[in-house]
């Protein structure tokens, strides 16, 4: 059985850097073909794909935010950890980590999500 | 950037209805397509990869079609189950853009 969860802080202020970890089972990152995303969703709006992670250690980012975006995995762990640099109120939103298989190239399994808001 | 395009934004429908959503990609994205159906609360539940290959555990009444630039989604006798918002996400660029949704609800 694959899950996947999300865990951070639900409050961050402006300026700030926000840490959330992934903590999955089920499937090895260690394994060909594996690889975690992270994708974000502000209220009522469209998901949007943030970064991924994959089982050889290559790292993808989206354009808009590559400057403040990191990504790390901890395969002993099975965990993946995403920092957000200078947080914004417009960067509320629920943050989701996903399984994607490379070669299919689909996020097959969610985390429930967790929700972030960024506030003073 | 490539930009995903769904029609409509939302629609109304009855139990039984044939449903048919579309998304228009840009670019030529080739086939690398995939659907999703997100319940409030919820993660987005992947429906459809590779434009038309239906995910393990996916009811068969739900098709996609399309290559190129224009993909369509179709529930072919929708059920109370399936009202809910409806995302394409392209993966033929580095930035798998998902599409703006499309809300399905009761008629």
């Amino acid at each position: 059985q694959i899950t996947l969860r999300e865990s951070g802080p639900a409050l961050v202020k402006p300026t700030q850097t926000l840490t959330l970890t992934c903590s999955f089972s089920g499937f090895t990152l260690g394994s060909t073909g594996m690889c975690v995303s992270w994708i974000r969703q502000p209220p009522g709006k469209a998901p949007e794909w943030l970064a991924r992670i994959d089982w050889d250690d290559d790292e993808y980012f989206t354009t808009s935010l590559k400057t403040r975006l990191t990504i790390s995995k901890d395969t002993s762990k099975n965990q993946v950890v995403l920092t957000m640099t200078n947080m914004d109120p417009v960067d509320s939103a629920t943050y989701y980590c996903a399984r994607t298989i490379d070669t299919l190239r689909f996020h097959d399994f969610w985390g429930p999500g967790t929700p972030v808001i960024v506030s003073s | 950037d490539i930009q995903m395009t769904q029609s409509p934004s939302s629609l109304s429908a009855s139990v039984g209805d044939r449903v048919t959503i579309t998304c228009r990609a840009s670019q030529s994205i080739s086939r690398f397509l995939n659907w999703y159906q997100q319940k409030p609360g919820k993660g987005p539940k992947l429906l459809i990869y590779g434009a038309s290959t239906l995910q393990s555990g996916v009811p068969s009444r739900f098709s996609g079609s399309g290559s190129g630039t224009d993909f369509s989604l179709t529930i072919r006798s929708l059920q109370p189950e399936d009202f809910a918002t409806y995302y394409c996400q392209e993966t033929h660029s580095a930035l798998w853009t998902f599409g703006q949704g499309t809300k399905v609800d009761i008629k």
